[in-house]
């Protein structure tokens, strides 16, 4: 079963409007984080931001922000005021635990977004 | 301050050569991981590192592949005989201590396999 769904395989914008992407999560954990990545065109994976799954407040970095609804198990990127430059794929991810305390990324599948001029 | 590094960016190789993929993790950055991102699968957990603890190699897919990490710092994923399913960008991340930090990617390797 997957554990994490974004049900947008492409999401176009206006430049300068707001988008929200999606994701949901499945995880029995307690304690789990949840990212999301950008990746240009160019292929490298950007770092955008974290919420840790204790966290009381939803997180924000500049013009994102993290909409985390914990009982539903969503954990929506918003990105305010789109500029050209974020045309590009975005991933959600979380952070699962693994064999002997390791741990590592289960991605979603990712969006594509467009934005227009 | 630099970020992970890998080397070759483009790989392009024939069907049953071994070739070697090479990553330069974050300076101080304890934790080393690997992920291949192709078009079928999307992106796949391959196998970790943190300090001196033994790897996690759970998501190898095959024992064509292997990797180690020498001296807790550059880390080189080897795939032997090589199948064109292998075609795909390997990504390589590290973070501070693993179980609760960011983990920062570097630009990938792309290989191909004829």
């Amino acid at each position: 079963a997957q554990k994490i769904t974004q049900t947008q395989p492409g999401m176009f914008v206006q430049e300068k409007e707001a988008v929200t992407l999606d994701c949901t999560y499945d995880t029995s954990d307690p304690s789990y984080g949840l990212f999301w990545y950008k990746q240009p065109s160019s292929g490298e994976m950007i770092f955008l931001i974290y919420q840790g799954s204790y966290d009381q407040q939803n997180a924000t970095e500049g013009r994102y922000s993290l909409n985390f609804q914990k009982a539903r198990k969503s954990a929506n990127l918003v990105i305010s005021a789109s500029q050209l430059g974020d045309s590009a794929m975005y991933f959600c991810a979380m952070r699962e635990r693994g064999q002997g305390g390791s741990e590592k990324l289960v991605f979603g599948k990712g969006t594509k977004l467009t934005v227009n001029p | 301050g630099a970020g992970v590094s890998q080397s070759p960016s483009n790989k392009v190789t024939e069907k049953g050569k071994d070739v070697e993929l090479r990553c330069d993790p974050i300076s101080g950055h304890t934790a080393l991981y690997w992920y291949r991102q192709s078009l079928g699968q999307g992106l796949e957990f391959l196998i970790y590192f943190q300090g001196n603890s033994a790897p996690d190699k759970s998501g190898l897919p095959s024992d064509r592949f292997s990797a180690e990490r020498t001296g807790g710092s550059v880390s080189t994923l080897t795939i032997q005989r090589t199948q064109q399913e292998d075609s795909a960008v390997y990504l390589c991340a590290s973070s501070r201590h693993g179980r609760t930090d960011t983990q920062y990617f570097g630009p990938g390797t792309r290989l191909t396999v004829l």
